[in-house]
């Protein structure tokens, strides 16, 4: 079956440290895929996408995603975090019936 | 981009009573409309799709009895949680999609908190 995954639950990391949230997809073929972030109470903000092409997508505040067809993920990065970057962030997927498969979300907590 | 706006983005209301809310694409056609429902801490799972003048298309296991879903024009989407109860209470959020250019993105609405008592 068609699935996102994101392995972690919950990131703590310092800020001006590096940040790498981690997904993977199940499809028999490339999905467009997604990352999102939801601040508290919000409604979700597309960070950035893949459809096709470079597999090295660059995002809104700083953020990238590396698509990888031989792990089958969609891994996202930002080398320096902000105290700002604290949210909920999800990966999703369309497959074939372009309805979004979204993953459990990846909570992230900066400290000062 | 483009945006979606919810009205209201928040309802406190009594059980047993019904709560519309409005799901509108401000600058662009939207061909089809999702309702998302989010419990907290949890990811967003998708309610139902719904296609200008078509009826919806609701998944597996949702009532299509107490979630009404309109999509009347290509910019408006209603959702009407019907005889609500404490466990309809819920963070609902809609999404809407147009293709332009054969861009198969989705926006999402802010989102509206029900609370039922």
């Amino acid at each position: 079956a068609q699935s996102v995954t994101q392995p972690d639950i919950h990131i703590t990391v310092s800020e001006g440290a590096s940040l790498e949230l981690r997904c993977n997809y199940s499809y028999g073929a490339t999905p467009y895929l997604f990352w999102y972030v939801q601040s508290p109470g919000q409604g979700l903000q597309l960070l950035l996408k893949y459809f096709s092409g470079d597999t090295l997508v660059q995002g809104i505040k700083g953020f990238e995603a590396e698509f990888k067809r031989s792990q089958s993920s969609f891994n996202l990065r930002k080398p320096s975090v902000h105290w700002s970057d604290a949210a909920e962030y999800f990966c999703a997927g369309y497959f074939n019936d372009y309805k979004l498969s979204f993953g459990a979300g990846t909570t992230v907590t900066v400290r000062a | 981009g483009a945006v979606v706006s919810q009205h209201p983005s928040w309802v406190i209301c009594k059980s047993g009573t019904s709560v519309k809310i409005e799901c509108r694409s401000l600058d662009f056609q939207a061909t089809t409309m999702f309702w998302y429902r989010q419990f907290p801490k949890q990811s967003l799972m998708l309610m139902a799709t719904s296609n200008e003048g078509s009826k919806a298309t609701y998944e597996q296991g949702v009532e299509k009895d107490k979630f009404l879903i309109n999509h009347a024009s290509l910019t408006l989407s209603t959702l009407t949680v019907t005889s609500a109860h404490p466990e309809d209470s819920s963070f609902y959020i809609c999404s809407a999609r147009g293709f332009s250019g054969g861009n198969n993105e989705q926006f999402f609405g802010p989102g509206t908190r029900l609370t039922v008592l």
